[in-house]
Order: C-alpha cells, then structure tokens, then sequence
C-alpha cells in the first residue's frame, strides 16, 4: 500500500482563484507530514511540515495545509495563486528508521 | 551560505561505461540522501546515510549502484555498468537530523544531476 498518495497529478487554474491539493497518508505511518514544491529544473524545497501540535500549518508564499486524522489528509491550499507557483507539489511522509518517501506530485498550472 | 552541491549538473554517456555522481552536503548536517527522479518512477528514495553510515539502501535498484560517504562533506554516487533505464535525474539531500533521533524530514535538495544513458 502507498505510504502518501496524491489524487491528482495535473491542477490547472487561473490566477487569483484558490487551490487545493490534495494528500492521503497510509494511517499506519508516522504522522509527520510535509509538502514540498520543485520549480522547473531546480531541486525540491519545504514548504510546510506538520510534525505535532495545531493541525493547521502554514508555510512559505502563502500556502497552508491541514492535518486532519480521521480522513488521514493533509491537503494543501492557497486562496489565491499566482503564475509564480506554476510547479510540481509534492506530499510526502516520515517512515518509521526516518526514510522520507514522497507522492507521485501534483504539476499545479497557473494560467492568466 | 552554500547549498547542497552536486556535479556534475548533466552527464551523458554510454551503456556500460562507468557513471560517477558527487555530492557536497550542506556544512554541519549529519544526515545525507540520494533520490532519483523520473517521470514513470516519481521521487525514490535509494540510499541515505547518518554520521557517514549507510543506514537504509533498500532502494538502491541493483548492485551496478553503490553509495559511499567516506566523511562528512562528501558522498558519491556509483553506476557501474550504466544502462539506458538509469537515464533520470539524481537528486542528493542532506538534513540537519540528529543522531539517533527520527529525522525531521527538512532536507535541502541539491539542483540534481541529469543522467542520459545512450
């Protein structure tokens, strides 16, 4: 079974509108949950973690996600995206020994 | 300050030669990671390292691959020989993890390196 499954591997939408990507995580890992964004040819980079305490996360350039445990997701939002964050999203979860395992992605497109 | 390093940033060579991938980690993180990335394949994890110690290589996909990390500023990816299927992008991370402790899951990628096996 998928330790983190993302439900969607294409997200096209225009600027200004808001986003979700969505994530479910295998209830048997751990609960430390993460999504990461890779812009064109570039490596990946954190954009927010959940590790324990608010279930509410926000992270950098105005995303947030929220844990939610009795759905086992952790889907990511924006109220109002910008081309800039045109890139590839990534889930991804802590497995017990600390491996880091991600989704497939999410390629969001942001259109004028 | 520096980032993760890796070279070469792009590499193409033929099946069977040997392919050489280096890895700088950023100073003072413990932690270490090489991923692979391709469009079928997704992100996989091969190999990471803690304190220069292989602590988990289940990924790495065959024994033409080796990892080592002989000290704390250095890691090398090894495919010998190379195939057409390793074609991909390789990505290192390293992590300020603390001994002993669950990684936190912050890493730092590197820009890859883009293999092309002919």
């Amino acid at each position: 079974a998928q330790s983190v499954t993302q439900l969607d591997s294409q997200v096209p939408v225009f600027e200004e509108a808001p986003v979700e990507l969505r994530c479910n995580y295998s209830s048997s890992v751990s609960v430390y949950l993460f999504w990461y964004v890779q812009y064109p040819n570039q490596g990946l980079q954190l954009l927010l973690k959940y590790l324990s305490g608010s279930t509410l996360v926000k992270g950098i350039n105005g995303f947030e996600a929220e844990f939610n445990k009795s759905q086992t997701s952790f889907h990511l939002r924006k109220p109002s995206v910008h081309i800039s964050d045109t890139a590839e999203y990534f889930c991804a979860v802590i497995l017990q020994g600390g491996k880091l395992i991600f989704g497939q992605g999410t390629e969001l497109s942001v259109k004028p | 300050d520096a980032g993760v390093i890796q070279s070469p940033r792009h590499e193409v060579t033929e099946m069977g030669q040997e392919v050489t991938l280096r890895c700088k980690p950023i100073s003072g993180h413990n932690s270490l990671f090489w991923y692979r990335q391709t469009m079928m394949r997704g992100l996989e994890l091969l190999i990471y390292f803690n304190n220069n110690v292989p602590i988990d290589d289940s990924g790495m996909p065959e024994d033409r691959f080796s990892a080592k990390m002989p000290n704390a500023s250095f890691s090398t990816l090894k495919i010998q020989p190379s195939e057409p299927r390793d074609s991909a992008v390789y990505f290192c991370a390293s992590s300020p993890g603390t001994s002993g402790r669950l990684n936190t899951g912050e890493l730092f990628f590197g820009e890859g390196s883009r293999l092309t096996v002919l």
